[in-house]
C-alpha cells in the first residue's frame, strides 16, 4: 500500500461526457502528479501540483484540467471525452517538488464508450 | 524533448534465469530510477541512484548509474514468477523522464 488513494477505481462513461478523478496523496506529501497510461503504453506525464500551485505541465489536453486543494488532495477533470481518452490514470505523490521518487496510487481505469 | 531509450521492449525468460535491461539517453541526469509495475497496479520504486558510477542492490536486483550519466542498467538474478511485470527506467534532473518500459514474461 503506497498510501496514495485514488477514486474511483473503475469508470465507464460515454463520449462527450465529463468525469472527475480524485487523488489523496500520502500523508505529508506536498506534490501530486497525474499520469495517463493507455493500453500497453508507457506513462505520459500530464501535470504536477506542489502545495496547491501548478508546478509543471506535460502533455495535458486542453479538455483536461486539474487542481490541488488546500487539504492537498487533487482532482483531474476530463471533459468532452473521446474514445481515445480510455486509459489508466495514475496519481502519484512525493514529499518535495523536485524529486524522482514518486509513490503511485492504484489508478483509475476510465473506459469511454 | 528529452527521451530515454529503454531496451529490450520485452523479454521471455525461464524461471531461474538472470535478466538484464538498460536505458540510455542523449542527455545527462542527476538521478536514475527503476520502477516496477505489476499488472493492474501503479509503479513502485525499486532502486534510486544518485551518483555516477554508483552500483546499488536491492535483494536480487542490482542497478548501476553509468559514469557518463547518460545510461543505467538493471539486473535481476535468478528470476522467479513474481518478477513478471513492466520495468520502467526514469531519469531526473529538473524533470522526470520515463523510458517506455521492459515487459518481463516468464515462460511456463
Amino acid at each position: 500500500d503506497s498510501g496514495v488513494t485514488q477514486t474511483p477505481k473503475h469508470l465507464i462513461t460515454a463520449t462527450g461526457q465529463r468525469v472527475t478523478l480524485r487523488c489523496s496523496p500520502r500523508s505529508g506529501d506536498l506534490s501530486v502528479y497525474w499520469y495517463q497510461q493507455s493500453l500497453d503504453q508507457g506513462l505520459q506525464f500530464l501535470i504536477q501540483y506542489y502545495n496547491g500551485e501548478e508546478r509543471a505541465k506535460g502533455n495535458i489536453l486542453e479538455r483536461f484540467s486539474a487542481q490541488q486543494f488546500p487539504d492537498l488532495h487533487s482532482e483531474l477533470n476530463l471533459s468532452s471525452l473521446e474514445l481515445g481518452d480510455s486509459a489508466l490514470y495514475f496519481c502519484a505523490s512525493s514529499v518535495g517538488a523536485n524529486t524522482g521518487e514518486l509513490f503511485f496510487g492504484e489508478g483509475s481505469r476510465l473506459t469511454v464508450l | 524533448g528529452q527521451q530515454l531509450n529503454q531496451s529490450p521492449q520485452s523479454m521471455f525468460i525461464q524461471e531461474g534465469e538472470d535478466v538484464s535491461m538498460n536505458c540510455t539517453s542523449s542527455s545527462i541526469f542527476n538521478t536514475w530510477l527503476w520502477y516496477k509495475q505489476d499488472p493492474g497496479e501503479g509503479p513502485v520504486l525499486l532502486i534510486a541512484l544518485y551518483k555516477a558510477g554508483e552500483l546499488t542492490s536491492n535483494g536480487r536486483l542490482t542497478a548501476q548509474f553509468g559514469i557518463t550519466r547518460k545510461d543505467s542498467f538493471l539486473n535481476i538474478s535468478a528470476s522467479i514468477p513474481s518478477d513478471v511485470g513492466i520495468y520502467f527506467c526514469a531519469g531526473h534532473d529538473y524533470q522526470l523522464i520515463w523510458g517506455a518500459g521492459t515487459k518481463l514474461i516468464i515462460k511456463p
